[in-house]
């Protein structure tokens, strides 16, 4: 069974900061990883999405890596804003059948202070 | 273009009683999937259905149910409610559900229980 683990659960920077969200997952058979914004009553959105071929994306002042064989994925937030404040998720697709689902690890929620 | 949406927001029932969550995908797109989020748990995979069929389902008792109508719209079904239902119910779309497609998600319907 596919788990997804975020670390920090929580974490408080000052704006202009650099900063790492980290996301590990037990099953490295995996189709692709996806980073997750949520706002607070508001639905998820997508930030980014990583093929399981692919090492990293880049969006903006976002930057997300991918290591399948070790389990691990960051997301890099360069510059931080107090814009960025918000919950950060993780998901996992699985590789085939039953486990196609995406498996959410329980975010990290952001604060960044002006 | 109109985003994923969900009806009603907020939901207050009693225990015992069901309940039918709405959700309207973005034009053309044939996949939706739900998701229960709860603090404890976090985000919980419930089922997804592409062209009026369930291709995929999470680990959920058979209280939760759903389908799919032919312009895509889907529905979720919560009979015999209990306290543990209280949760946000998320809907996500996609075109068709593929692994290298990022899904849309709507800002989900809150369901508290009594």
């Amino acid at each position: 069974k596919q788990e997804v683990t975020q670390i920090p659960a929580a974490l408080s920077v000052p704006e202009g900061e650099n900063l790492v969200l980290n996301c590990s997952f037990t099953d490295s058979a995996i189709y692709n990883l996806q980073w997750f914004r949520q706002d607070p009553g508001k639905g998820l959105t997508s930030l980014l999405l990583i093929q399981s071929s692919q090492r990293e994306q880049t969006s903006g002042r976002l930057n997300a890596s991918l290591d399948k064989s070790s389990g691990r994925s960051t997301l890099y937030i360069a510059a931080s804003q107090p814009g960025d404040s918000a919950t950060y998720l993780c998901a996992v697709r699985g590789s085939g059948g039953s486990n196609y689902k995406l498996t959410f690890g329980k975010g990290t929620l952001l604060t960044v202070n002006p | 273009k109109a985003g994923v949406t969900q009806t009603p927001r907020y939901l207050i029932k009693t225990r015992g009683q069901q309940v039918t969550l709405s959700c309207s995908p973005i034009s053309g797109h044939r996949s939706v999937s739900w998701y229960q989020q709860t603090p404890g748990q976090g985000l919980q995979f419930l089922f997804e259905y592409f062209s009026e069929t369930q291709r995929n389902k999470g680990n959920f008792p058979g209280r939760f149910s759903g389908r799919q109508f032919s312009n895509s719209r889907s529905e979720m079904n919560v009979s015999t409610l209990e306290l543990g239902d209280s949760a946000l119910y998320l809907c996500a779309s996609s075109w068709t559900g593929g692994g290298s497609q990022p899904q849309h998600f709507g800002d989900g319907t809150r369901l508290s229980i009594l």
